[in-house]
């Protein structure tokens, strides 16, 4: 079975500083995705950023990165010159081969301050 | 740009009430999702389907039926809503494992 782990339930960074989101993962597959989602207080559910398992390189979009560390089942996202509008809760999410399902984490709660 | 609508922003249902959420895509995806979101726990998912007329159990599907009859409407049913339903209903399609969401459907049942 699949499951991801998010051990901080709230994070606080100063505007304009970098801030990681702590994700590990457990799965048995060899091949996998990893997903990082946003939701704002509106409620909506904004992809971010996907690693896949075989990826060489860690994904980046824009000012997030994704710290994929494999042999440890990581998978941080690190949000560089964080902004007011990042506020919100974080959720690392992954899926097996066939992509068939999403297991979602608990979700960090990120509070950017100015 | 991907649009999933769930039919319902927000419900107040009775207990034993039968509920609907409804939910549809227009992008052809195959599959279709449902999760539940509540505090401390993330999002758990309590169906999917992967084609028309097939289902498949999430994590939670106690209490809760689905069906699809055409690919792009996904139905949740309640059958008798009970009050630890109250909660955050998220309905998801997919392509390529990239979930798209709806904008989510808080049920209170009193």
């Amino acid at each position: 079975a699949q499951k991801i782990t998010q051990t901080q339930p709230g994070m606080f960074v100063q505007e304009k500083e970098a801030v990681t989101l702590d994700c590990t993962y457990d799965t048995s597959d060899p091949s996998y995705g990893l997903f990082w989602y946003k939701q704002p207080s509106s409620g909506e559910m904004i992809f971010l950023i996907y690693q896949g398992s075989y990826d060489q390189q860690n994904a980046t979009e824009g000012r997030y990165s994704l710290n994929f560390q494999k042999a440890r089942k990581s998978a941080n996202l690190v949000i560089s010159a964080s902004q007011l509008g990042d506020s919100a809760m974080y959720f690392c999410a992954m899926t097996n081969t066939g992509f068939q399902k999403l297991v979602f984490g608990t979700g960090t709660r990120l509070l950017v301050s100015p | 740009d991907v649009k999933v609508t769930q039919s319902s922003r927000y419900l107040v249902k009775r207990t034993g009430e039968k509920v609907f959420l409804e939910c549809v895509q227009d992008m052809d995806h195959e599959n279709m999702f449902w999760y539940r979101q509540d505090p401390g726990l993330g999002l758990r998912l309590i169906y999917f389907s992967y084609d028309v007329k097939m289902k498949e159990k999430g994590d939670i599907p106690e209490g809760y039926s689905v069906s699809r009859e055409k690919k792009e409407r996904f139905s949740l049913i309640l059958e008798s809503a009970s009050t630890n339903q109250t909660s955050m209903y998220l309905c998801a399609s997919s392509l390529a494992g990239e979930l798209f969401f709806g904008e989510g459907s808080r049920l209170t049942v009193l």
